[in-house]
C-alpha cells in the first residue's frame, strides 16, 4: 500500500536558518504529492504540491521538487522566520478511488 | 464562508455518553475525509466517505465509532458510549470529485473539533 515517511521532529531553528524537512514515499503509479501545514490550534491547508515527476511545488518561500528516481519529495526554505513555527506534513494521493496519505507530521519551531 | 464548516468546535462529553461531530463540505464538494488528531501526534486517518457511500474505513475503530455522509446535510462522525481515550482533534477535510468519481488529492480542512471526554 501507499506510505509516506517524514523525518522525526521536533526540529529547532534560528530565525533566517535553512530549513529541510525530508519526505520520502511508497507507492504505486504516479502519485501527486503535497505538503501540509498546520499552525497551532487549526486546521491544515495546502502549502504546495507537485503532480508529476522533475516538478517544483513552490509557495510562501517554501519550496519541494518530485523526485522519482529517489521517491522523495523533501521540503525546503532559505530562511525561515518565527512565523513559520508550525507541524508540516507531507501526503500523496495515488489517484483513482484511495484515500489521500499522510505522514506523522514534523514539528517545526523557529526561535528569535 | 464557503470553507469546510465544523461543529461543534468544543465538545465535553462524560464517560459512556454520545458524541456527534457534523462537517459540512465545501461547496460542490462530494468527497469527505475523517481524521482523528491526539495531542502532539500525527494525523491519523478514520474514514473516507462519498455521497452515501463508505469508500474506506479502515481507520476506524469497529466498535463504537460510525460515520455516514447523506445524500443531503452534513457528514456525521458518531461515537457511542465514549470513552477518556476518544478525547482528541477530530478533523474533517473534502476535496472535489472528478470524472469517473474520483478525488482530486487536494483536500481542504475544517478548523477541528476537540472533543474531550472527563
Amino acid at each position: 500500500g501507499n506510505s509516506v515517511t517524514q523525518m522525526e521532529g521536533p526540529v529547532t531553528l534560528s530565525e533566517e536558518a535553512f530549513l529541510t524537512i525530508n519526505c520520502t514515499y511508497t507507492a504505486t503509479g504516479y502519485p501527486s504529492l503535497f505538503w501540509y501545514v498546520q499552525y497551532p490550534g487549526e486546521g491544515l491547508q495546502l502549502l504546495l504540491k507537485a503532480t508529476k515527476a522533475d516538478d517544483k511545488g513552490s509557495n510562501k518561500g517554501f519550496e519541494a521538487t518530485y523526485r522519482k528516481e529517489t521517491t522523495s519529495f523533501h521540503l525546503e526554505k532559505g530562511s525561515v522566520q518565527v512565523s513559520d513555527s508550525a507541524v508540516y506534513f507531507c501526503a500523496l494521493d495515488s489517484g483513482g478511488y484511495q484515500k489521500v496519505t499522510f505522514g506523522t507530521g514534523t514539528k517545526l519551531q523557529v526561535i528569535p | 464562508n464557503a470553507g469546510v464548516m465544523q461543529n461543534p468546535r468544543h465538545l465535553v462529553r462524560r464517560r459512556g455518553q454520545e458524541a456527534r461531530l457534523r462537517c459540512s463540505p465545501m461547496k460542490g464538494h462530494s468527497h469527505v475525509y475523517w481524521y482523528r488528531q491526539l495531542p502532539e501526534e500525527g494525523l491519523k486517518f478514520m474514514v473516507y466517505l462519498q455521497k452515501e457511500n463508505i469508500i474506506d474505513e479502515s481507520g476506524m475503530p469497529k466498535e463504537r465509532f460510525s460515520a455516514e455522509f447523506p445524500k443531503e446535510g452534513p457528514s456525521i462522525l458518531r461515537i457511542q458510549q465514549v470513552v477518556r481515550g476518544d478525547s482528541a482533534a477530530y478533523f474533517c477535510a473534502s476535496s472535489e470529485g472528478i470524472a469517473g468519481g474520483r478525488n482530486t488529492g487536494e483536500l481542504f480542512f475544517g478548523e477541528g473539533s476537540r472533543l474531550t471526554v472527563l
